[in-house]
């Protein structure tokens, strides 16, 4: 199947810095990226979507200033958390799917925690 | 609103039983997602369908469009199928998945 990474893979911040995280498709061309968090023991939640080329589309509540999404290629997005606090402390994973509708293949994830 | 809910929400399991995890969804959702996730954190997708059924290795999925439900099943389940296992329901309306709470399956020896 296709291959998803994300770096890092795990992360220890200060408050008030940033934190960039990565996240490439391996062996194909991905026009839609997901980005997703998760608290412990809790399912996956969505936080955008993002389109190769165009701005990220975020869900309600989802502060677009604080989550910067960039996927300026078919093969890479990024999330900056901005600002980092104690709050955004978290497990973020990324997906990835040839175009809209077609499967979905997640990248390992990302543990954040901002000190 | 759409909707996925799963079932059981725990299992466990002696190794080599046969394993059944239940998954109904409601209108709106187009075809369903089984992930797989481990103590790591980590997600594999394990399928897509739209209808039918699939097989890869010990684990097969079928759907029932008509009744809305789908099932994950696991032949001569193994302890490193210990893992949590999330049905997913993709929008019709776009490319959102929604997400099953998630069914925490142990296999013991």
């Amino acid at each position: 199947g296709a291959v998803v990474s994300q770096h890092p893979s795990w992360v220890i911040c200060k408050s008030g810095t940033s934190v960039k995280i990565e996240c490439r498709s391996l062996d194909f061309q991905a026009t839609t990226m997901f980005w997703y968090r998760q608290f412990p023991k809790q399912s996956l939640m969505l936080m955008a979507t993002s389109n190769e080329g165009s701005k990220a589309t975020y869900e309600q509540g989802v502060e677009k200033d604080k989550f910067l999404i960039n996927h300026a290629s078919l093969t890479l997005s990024t999330l900056t958390v901005t600002s980092a606090h104690p709050e955004d402390s978290s497990f973020y994973i990324c997906s990835a799917s040839l175009r809209a509708l077609y499967e979905q293949y997640f990248g390992p994830g990302t543990r954040l925690t901002v000190t | 609103k759409n909707e996925v809910e799963q079932s059981p929400q725990n299992l466990t399991a002696q190794e080599g039983e046969f394993i059944t995890i239940n998954c109904s969804y409601s209108v709106g959702i187009s075809a369903l997602h089984w992930l797989q996730q481990h103590p790591g954190g980590g997600i594999v997708s394990l399928f897509m369908l739209s209808s039918g059924k699939k097989k890869h290795g010990r684990l097969i999925a079928t759907i029932n469009i008509q009744e809305k439900h789908s099932s994950l099943h696991i032949t001569a389940s193994h302890p490193r199928d210990s893992a949590v296992y999330i049905c997913a329901g993709l929008e019709t309306s776009g490319s959102r998945l929604t997400f099953g709470e998630g069914t925490q399956l142990t296999v013991n020896p």
